[in-house]
């Protein structure tokens, strides 16, 4: 089957420009995960779903970051009013349940805000 | 505080030669080690894990808690081994704490 898939691949926005990326993890994965990944770093934690309940959020840099994951298959990352500094790579992981299953990462959104 | 530190930006040797890319972490616990690699216009995938203490690719790495590293090691690297390797830690939760990577390039 296919593996984890994101979309947009790419996205330009203005200052100010709200933005939503899309993730589709592994059919029956159970968690899924994001993390942002800014330029010559490694990627950083945002936020876990285990289904459709939110279990950390605690990554999340501000206020304007918000997910979810309404049916607990297809999840969705909105940035609003975006800023230059959330200029990264935003990567979505999907996992089974239960903490020894691996993650699978998908190919990531580029989100350049200018 | 969870941490993984790599070190090293970058590492280039020539093929065949010997590689260690370091590792060190700072929890105050048992977590468990990763080293994820991701190849040139590939996504992030896993390459080995502490627990399972197998050998991938030629790749070997021991977590050594009195020293709090996990580096990973292959005796004779490969021209396809050229990627960016990611230490992660994960500990009390599910997710994953990632060190900054580090770039291997392997000449002919």
């Amino acid at each position: 089957g296919a593996g984890v898939s994101q979309s947009p691949r790419y996205k330009v926005a203005k200052r100010g420009q709200d933005v939503a990326l899309r993730c589709d993890p592994i059919s029956g994965h159970v968690s899924l995960f994001w993390y942002q990944q800014a330029l010559g770093q490694g990627p950083e934690f945002l936020t876990y779903f285990q289904n459709e309940a939110q279990l950390d959020k605690s990554g999340l840099p501000s206020d304007r970051f918000f997910a979810e994951r309404p049916e607990g298959s297809v999840s969705t990352l909105k940035i609003q009013r975006t800023q230059q500094e959330d200029s990264a790579v935003y990567l979505c992981a999907s996992s089974l349940s239960g903490r020894n299953n691996e993650q699978f990462f998908g190919p990531g959104t580029r989100l350049t805000v200018l | 505080a969870q941490r993984v530190t790599q070190p090293e930006k970058l590492l280039s040797v020539f093929k065949g030669a010997p590689v260690e890319l370091k590792c060190n972490y700072s929890y105050s616990g048992s977590p468990e080690l990763f080293w994820y690699v991701q190849y040139s216009r590939q996504r992030l995938q896993l390459l080995l894990r502490h627990i399972s203490r197998e050998s991938i690719k030629g790749f070997t790495a021991d977590l050594n808690k009195g020293e709090t590293s996990f580096h990973l090691k292959k005796p004779f690297a490969q021209e396809e081994d050229s990627a960016m390797y990611y230490c992660a830690l994960r500990g009390n939760t599910d997710k994953l704490i990632f060190g900054t990577g580090t770039r291997l390039q392997v000449f002919p």
